[in-house]
Order: C-alpha cells, then structure tokens, then sequence
C-alpha cells in the first residue's frame, strides 16, 4: 500500500517556469523525502524534510511540510529539460526508516 | 562518488522459471532494502535488512519470493517460479541508518 499521493500526476511546462507539485499522506511521520526518477533508472534523493520543520532549500528546490494538513509540496524554479522526470514524495514513519512512496508526479519540461 | 551496484540490468524469463537478483549496497551502509516498482507507480518495499537480519519483510511474498544478506553486505533477492505479474523494475537501495536512501540503477524483469 502507498501512503502518499501526489499531484498532479501529470505536468508540462516550458524551460523558466516554475514547477509545483504536491504530496498528501495519512498517518504521523518522521520525516518525508523527495526522490526524482528519470525514465527507466534508479531514483537520486532530493530533500529531507523533517516533522518539526516548515520549510526547506536546496538549490532549486524548495520544499514545504505542513503536519496539520498531512501535506507537503515541492516547487523546483526556473525549470529545466533537464528536469524532466518523475519525483516522488516517500513518508518515513517507523523506526527502522521504512519508506512508504505516493505515485509519483511525471513531469515534463520542454525548451 | 559510491553507488549502489546491482546485476543484471534486464532480465528476460519465461514463467516458472527461478531468477536471481544482486545488489551490492555502498560500503558501510548497514540497512539495505529491496524495492518493487511497477510500471506508472511507486516503489514499494519488499524487504529491509539491518546487517544481515531482516527487519521488515511484510510485502515479500513468501510462497516464491526469498531474499538475503549473509554477511552483511551484499544481497540477493530471488523469485522460484516466476509469475507474469512479476514483471517490474526491482531497486535496491541503502542507507546509513535513519536517513535518505541512495538507490542503484535497477533490474528490468519480464517474464514471459
């Protein structure tokens, strides 16, 4: 079973846009985590975001987690084809570290 | 900069038939997990390793699906008979405790 959803499934923008795509889960979590998956490879760790934090950056990428709602967005700015991917939001909520992923966002920028 | 290794890459094999899955966790990562993803979806967790016990293997179907880690590092995961619905791209990934996963390229199964 998958505890997050994201959405939307599916977006095309052009280069210099921005990108925003969202995440909702069901239970308390630890921490949650956006991975990127270009088509047919393995997936490369974006962001970690934990509980008690709201907002976070990483170059690009910014990254929100509001605990009341069970949600939490990721924007990547100034989008480029090179960004063309899925990305994925994956909840940890045990101890051992245990990842459950929502479906994933496919995302496509073009020149 | 350490990966995650895995063989092979793709995996073509009629239904019935026993196949075999390597993973080779970057060095010093004690948790390793095995991962199923289909096609359009997220990955999903078939087993988790700390060392070379198993800490969760509740979606592993057992009846055809085995995996292991004797010595801690690396690991294999095989599936006796294979099944048409096994098709999917199996991942293995690694971590150093609590913390992000660093993900190998993949294994493409399809079974005929």
């Amino acid at each position: 079973s998958q505890q997050g959803e994201e959405d939307p499934q599916a977006l095309s923008i052009q280069e210099g846009e921005n990108a925003t795509m969202n995440c909702s889960y069901k239970t308390s979590i630890n921490n949650l985590q956006w991975y990127r998956q270009n088509s047919g490879r393995g997936l490369v760790h974006l962001i970690l975001i934990r509980s008690n934090e709201r907002e976070k950056h990483s170059g690009r990428l910014r990254v929100t987690l509001d605990t009341s709602k069970k949600s939490s967005s990721l924007l990547i700015t100034a989008s480029r084809a090179a960004d063309t991917a899925s990305y994925f939001c994956a909840t940890d909520a045990d101890s051992w570290g245990k990842l459950q992923f929502g479906a994933g966002t496919q995302v496509v920028v073009t020149p | 900069e350490a990966e995650v290794a895995q063989s092979p890459r793709y995996k073509i094999t009629e239904k019935s038939q026993a196949v075999a899955f390597w993973c080779d966790p970057i060095s010093g990562h004690a948790t390793l997990y095995w991962y199923r993803q289909i096609l359009g979806q997220g990955p999903e967790l078939l087993v988790q390793f700390q060392d070379e016990s198993v800490v969760d293997d509740s979606q592993l179907p057992k009846d055809r699906f085995s995996a292991e880690r004797l010595k801690g590092v690396d690991s294999t995961l095989k599936i006796q008979p294979a099944e048409l619905g096994d098709s999917a791209m199996y991942l293995c990934a690694s971590s150093l405790g609590v913390h992000e996963q660093y993900f190998g390229p993949g294994t493409r199964l399809t079974v005929t």
